[in-house]
């Protein structure tokens, strides 16, 4: 089973600033199947990211996912006040598909 | 447009059952896979099933595993999770996604979510 650690847990910063979020596994993801999904405070989650950079429909190309085999990383270049919220990583390598455990960005 | 309706949520005591829909529209809804994913309230994401789009092959967390049952029927385009022996640790909002591909294995995210039902169990 592919356990998914998400640092930091929460991550304070002020409009404008830069935001940089780490999902590592405990065995490598092959064929980069990492996603991360974007959750505001009484929604449902949306995805981000798929295949570890791609970009989902409907985000701003501030938003940028990178890396592959236990590493990954999703930046958020100059936050916009929609951008706080928690955001989750998921491996879709091997069963179970889980989640990480998220990290909050939040206004400073 | 692709949109998931959950309904069937609500207050069941510890032991009893449940049964979730989720009613599925704007896609051809035989050729995804689809999964329930929930939230305790203020936790993360558990995923909890997972459903093939027409051979319906099954895949359960360990943590429902032999209490939990997921189905669909297509031509209802509509997912279901029934919800057995239920413990008060089961409560959660219960959101439906839709997968990319028709099978439930490797390879294969989730594109769309509902909005979630909530479960409550408590006496």
């Amino acid at each position: 089973e592919i356990v998914l650690t998400q640092s930091p847990g929460t991550l304070s910063l002020s409009p404008g600033e830069r935001a940089t979020l780490s999902c590592r596994a405990s065995q490598t993801i092959g064929n980069s199947y990492l996603a991360w999904y974007q959750q505001k405070p009484g929604q449902a989650p949306r995805l981000l990211i798929y295949g570890a950079s791609s970009r989902a429909t409907g985000f701003p190309d501030r938003f940028s996912g990178s890396g592959s085999g236990t590493d990954f990383t999703l930046t958020i270049n100059r936050l916009e006040p929609e951008d706080f919220a928690v955001y989750y990583c998921q491996q879709y390598y091997a069963s179970p598909q889980a989640f990480g455990p998220g990290t909050k960005v939040e206004i400073k | 447009e692709v949109q998931l309706l959950e309904s069937g949520g609500g207050l069941v005591q510890p032991g009893g059952s449940l049964r979730l829909s989720c009613e599925a529209s704007g896609f051809t809804f035989s050729n995804y896979g689809m999964s329930w994913v929930r939230q305790a309230p203020g936790k993360g994401l558990e995923w909890v099933s997972v459903i093939s789009g027409g051979v319906e092959s099954t895949y359960y967390a360990d943590s429902v595993k032999g209490r939990f049952i997921i189905s669909r029927d297509n031509s209802k385009n509509t997912l279901y999770l029934q919800m057995n022996s239920l413990r008060a640790e089961d409560t959660a909002v219960y959101y439906c996604a839709k997968r990319i591909y028709p099978g439930y294995g490797s390879g294969s995210y989730h594109d769309y979510w509902g909005q979630g039902a909530l479960v409550t169990v408590s006496a």
